[in-house]
């Protein structure tokens, strides 16, 4: 089983330039979420999304966008990367909002 | 959603139960509790989540207080690959509700 993958694992931007973080779900689960982790610290929530065509804000959502076209693709866009968004970052999905989140392997992200 | 304290840190020895406490002492009735682990650098794993029974999986045992005010994550036999940053969070499972991390406990196995 695939379950959440996160495309790429790592990656260097130039301040300004902008990026797309992919993530894809197999397990048909409606919720799925995208977090920061910077170093030492615990995970903050970006976006989130309920079901195709529904997303809404967490806690730290400037800078971000997210679009939602397909119950399995929940795709990040960094518009004009800055040096304080040099975190890892986490998507997660999960099939009810009860139920444990499945949680990607993470994509490295490093503004300069 | 309610506020959890957990010990920065703790140690155990391998082969001996780890027991993490956490304690909520403003959880409300409908608040889960919920407990996540993240091993070094890898993304969180689910362990366990509990309303009011305790609750025992392949993983882990979850041990709620009578009150609710704190549980305590219990993992029987524990090994050097579960030295991790364990995560106690209470939630409303509700629509749209998320998963709200705090600092969690460091729980270092050693051999």
């Amino acid at each position: 089983n695939a379950g959440v993958t996160q495309t790429p694992k790592f990656r260097i931007l130039k301040i300004g330039q902008s990026m797309t973080l992919q993530c894809a779900q197999d397990m048909n689960h409606n919720y799925m979420y995208w977090y920061r982790q910077d170093p030492g610290m615990g995970l903050k929530l970006i976006y989130y999304s309920v079901g195709a065509g529904i997303t809404d804000k967490g806690e730290v959502p400037n800078g971000y966008n997210v679009s939602r076209s397909t119950t399995e693709d929940f795709p990040l866009r960094l518009e004009l990367a800055a040096p304080s968004q040099t975190s890892v970052y986490f998507c997660a999905s999960s099939e009810t909002p009860n139920y444990g989140y499945t949680f990607g392997s993470g994509t490295r992200l490093t503004v300069v | 959603d309610a506020k959890t304290t957990q010990p920065p840190s703790m140690d155990c020895a391998e082969g001996r139960a780890a027991n993490l406490p956490c304690n909520h002492s403003t959880i409300s009735g409908n608040e889960y509790v919920y407990w996540y682990r993240q091993i070094h650098s890898q993304g969180p794993q689910y362990i366990i989540h509990g309303l009011k029974n305790n609750e025992t999986n392949e993983m882990a045992s979850l041990i709620i207080t009578e009150d609710r005010k704190s549980s305590t994550l219990i993992l029987p036999h524990a090994t050097l690959r579960d030295t991790a940053v364990y995560y106690c969070i209470v939630r409303v499972v509700e629509y749209g509700n998320k998963l709200v991390f705090g600092a969690g406990t460091i729980l270092r196995v050693k051999s």
